[in-house]
């Protein structure tokens, strides 16, 4: 079946810090990947995909790319601010009916 | 706007009590989801719905069920089966691609409704 495996938190930086969070998955086929983003209190809100190898997904300064090779798709972000602070969650969708396959989050906080 | 509204945002019940969580949608999506999330064990699929009148569950659903009557809305219960409710429950909409596939993958979530058993 589908999986996926991320880094656990929670992660503490400093502002302006380099940001890398790591998530690979196992699927059958040629998944789609994601990462959502959840803010205190709040729902998962899609903060970038990647639908094919080699694909990068990027926004608001995040990115990353699918690699299939290594079956993974790491965030990353060159410089976090204190209002990148929330859950990250990775997610893997074949298409299927019943939605996507989450990993357990991770939990961001960043320090001024 | 469009979107997914979750109702209530914050619930209390006493043991033994159903409660039933609103989950209704704009956004003209055929797909609905209930997830369940626990601190640490991320979100957990509980139903799903593809279509009005149908639904499945998920890895989770024993304690809980749902109807489907019309497309823009798909309410859980939380029955006195369920052992542990206390929880963050998020409901979610998918549509189609472009070309009529079922899913696009891409989930739109509801803030969601958190509910606290006394």
């Amino acid at each position: 079946g589908n999986s996926v495996t991320q880094m656990e938190g929670p992660v503490t930086l400093s502002e302006e810090a380099f940001l890398t969070i790591n998530c690979t998955y196992t699927a059958t086929g040629y998944p789609s990947l994601f990462w959502y983003v959840q803010y205190p209190g709040e729902g998962l809100q899609l903060l970038l995909k990647a639908t094919k190898a080699d694909d990068k997904g990027s926004n608001k300064g995040f990115e990353a790319t699918y690699r299939k090779e290594t079956t993974s798709f790491h965030l990353e972000k060159g410089s976090v601010q204190v209002s990148d602070s929330a859950v990250y969650f990775c997610a893997l969708s074949n298409g299927g009916a019943d939605g996507l396959t989450f990993g357990k989050g991770t939990h961001l906080i960043i320090q001024p | 706007d469009g979107g997914i509204t979750q109702s209530p945002k914050y619930l209390f019940r006493k043991e033994g009590q159903n409660v039933t969580l609103s989950c209704e949608q704009n956004l003209n999506h055929d797909a609905m989801y209930w997830y369940r999330q626990d601190p640490g064990q991320g979100l957990r699929l509980i139903y799903y719905s593809q279509i009005v009148n149908d639904f499945q569950k998920g890895d989770i659903a024993e304690g809980y069920s749902v109807s489907r009557e019309k497309k823009e809305s798909f309410p859980l219960t939380v029955t006195s089966a369920q052992k542990n409710p206390t929880a963050f429950y998020l409901c979610a909409s998918m549509g189609r691609t472009s070309g009529g596939d079922l899913n696009t993958g891409e989930l739109f979530f509801g803030e969601g409704s958190r509910l606290t058993v006394l």
